[in-house]
């Protein structure tokens, strides 16, 4: 009954120092997101994944990439911290892509500096 | 593309007191509409939603909403607000032709004052 997990919770980063943010949810859903959310601005969606082996770009991917081997796994990486990446992030999954509202996991809130 | 505007930043409201935050969204085209609530340090959870049929759908913890099709709104209310009601309330929307991604508005902080 895990749900969506994402891992690490916290980080600090240094500016050019690169990590990868994991998520893995065990719903079996086909559709994962990931979202940063900066205050007052809601959330804004980075990448996007209808299935393993394919994913696509949201609204904010520059200095993002993702990858989508399994139907559990959608890590996120960033290359080349920068300090506009500071921000909290969230993974989320749906079952029906829009229909049915997406599961949202706990969060990770990355500071680089 | 779709866009939701919630149009207040923050609301204060006294304890027991009613509140409604309020949504609107830019498209009359068919649309299913969603209530996400962030409690403080937490990830999103589903309030409620709007998908077809009756126009005022509630959640377990006393909230309910309302879609308005002419209005293009889908206001949250709750009659008497409790302390522990104390989060950020998102509204999000989905294209219901598209089944596409869910938009999300900015969100409304509600303060509940003792």
């Amino acid at each position: 009954n895990a749900g969506v997990t994402q891992t690490p919770k916290f980080r600090i980063l240094k500016i050019g120092q690169s990590m990868t943010l994991q998520c893995t949810q065990d719903m079996n859903h086909n559709y994962m997101y990931w979202y940063r959310q900066d205050p007052g601005m809601g959330l804004k969606l980075i990448y996007y994944s209808v299935g393993a082996g394919i994913t696509d770009k949201g609204e904010v991917p520059n200095g993002y990439n993702v990858s989508r081997s399994t139907t559990e796994d959608f890590p996120l990486r960033l290359e080349l911290a920068a300090p506009s990446q500071t921000s909290v992030y969230f993974c989320a999954s749906s079952w029906d892509r829009g229909r049915s509202g997406y599961t949202f996991g706990s969060g990770t809130r990355l500071t680089v500096v | 593309a779709q866009s939701v505007t919630q149009l207040d930043s923050q609301v204060p409201v006294f304890e027991e007191a009613p509140v409604e935050l309020r949504c609107n969204y830019s498209s009359s085209v068919s649309v299913y509409l969603f209530w996400y609530v962030q409690y403080p340090n937490q990830g999103l959870q589903l309030l409620l939603k709007y998908l077809s049929g009756s126009t005022l759908v509630e959640s377990i913890n006393g909230f309910e909403a309302e879609f308005n099709k002419s209005q293009t709104s889908f206001h949250l209310r709750k009659p008497s607000v409790h302390i522990s009601d104390t989060a950020e309330y998102f509204c999000a929307v989905s294209d219901m032709n598209r089944d596409d991604k869910i938009i999300f508005g900015k969100g409304t902080r509600l303060h509940i004052l003792p």
